[in-house]
């Protein structure tokens, strides 16, 4: 499949231990937060979002956590399996929620060593 | 569960030919979404549509893109002609916009062209 960015940051961890993927963002108005993972010649798949009305939210095995004084996003996965090796990418809303389409970053590649 | 499809999965084509590439959004889904994937420049916004209407196409070249919705079934993305820095891979998403953001952006699972 194809490989997204030759000079994708890559976050390398043990299988069972917990990951830490981190996301900064450019607009103080952006108020809505998406998280996506993206395998070898798949589309982008939703995760977990997160409204800007909140600090932390909580799915199976992930964690979003938002910090708007700093404007920084970050995904944790627990109990990481080789299965979620794949690419993440955080994309925010930049204000006018609704209205806008996302914006993207640029991505991190997770690689889950068995 | 509900999901985007989209035709081809794969295209190989000539330099200088047309190619349209197809998409079905979810049932219910107020927006739709072209999105252009490369290795160097990421995820890229093309276009968007509203109830079937351009809302922003500001991504896309105008001069050899075009982007359609005939209906609420099927949206689609042309080039004419096509060029080698075209190619790519192509997501279409969807979504429904709501009072108080989005829900279910959800993406397919993307049209790979290659242009030779």
């Amino acid at each position: 499949g194809e490989s997204v960015g030759l000079h994708l940051p890559t976050l390398s961890v043990q299988e069972g231990d917990n990951s830490i993927i981190n996301c900064a963002y450019s607009n103080s108005a952006s108020d809505y937060f998406i998280w996506y993972k993206q395998e070898s010649g798949k589309g982008p798949q939703f995760i977990i979002d997160i409204r800007s009305n909140m600090d932390k939210r909580q799915g199976q095995r992930v964690t979003v956590l938002l910090n708007k004084t700093v404007k920084h996003l970050s995904l944790q996965i627990a109990a990481t399996q080789p299965g979620d090796s794949a690419v993440y990418f955080c994309a925010e809303n930049m204000g006018d929620t609704g209205r806008r389409a996302l914006t993207f970053g640029s991505g991190t590649r997770l690689q889950v060593q068995p | 569960d509900a999901r985007v499809t989209q035709t081809p999965r794969h295209k190989v084509t000539e330099m200088g030919q047309e190619v349209t590439m197809r998409c079905q959004p979810i049932l219910g889904h107020n927006t739709v979404f072209w999105y252009r994937q490369t290795m160097m420049q990421g995820l890229e916004l093309l276009a968007y549509f509203r109830n079937r209407a351009p809302l922003d196409d500001s991504g896309m070249p105008k001069d050899r893109f075009s982007a359609e919705m005939p209906d609420a079934t099927l949206a689609t993305l042309k080039i004419q002609p096509s060029e080698p820095r075209d190619s790519a891979v192509y997501f279409c998403a969807s979504g429904l916009a709501t009072q108080t953001g989005w829900s279910g952006y959800t993406f397919g699972s993307g049209t790979r062209l290659t242009v030779v």
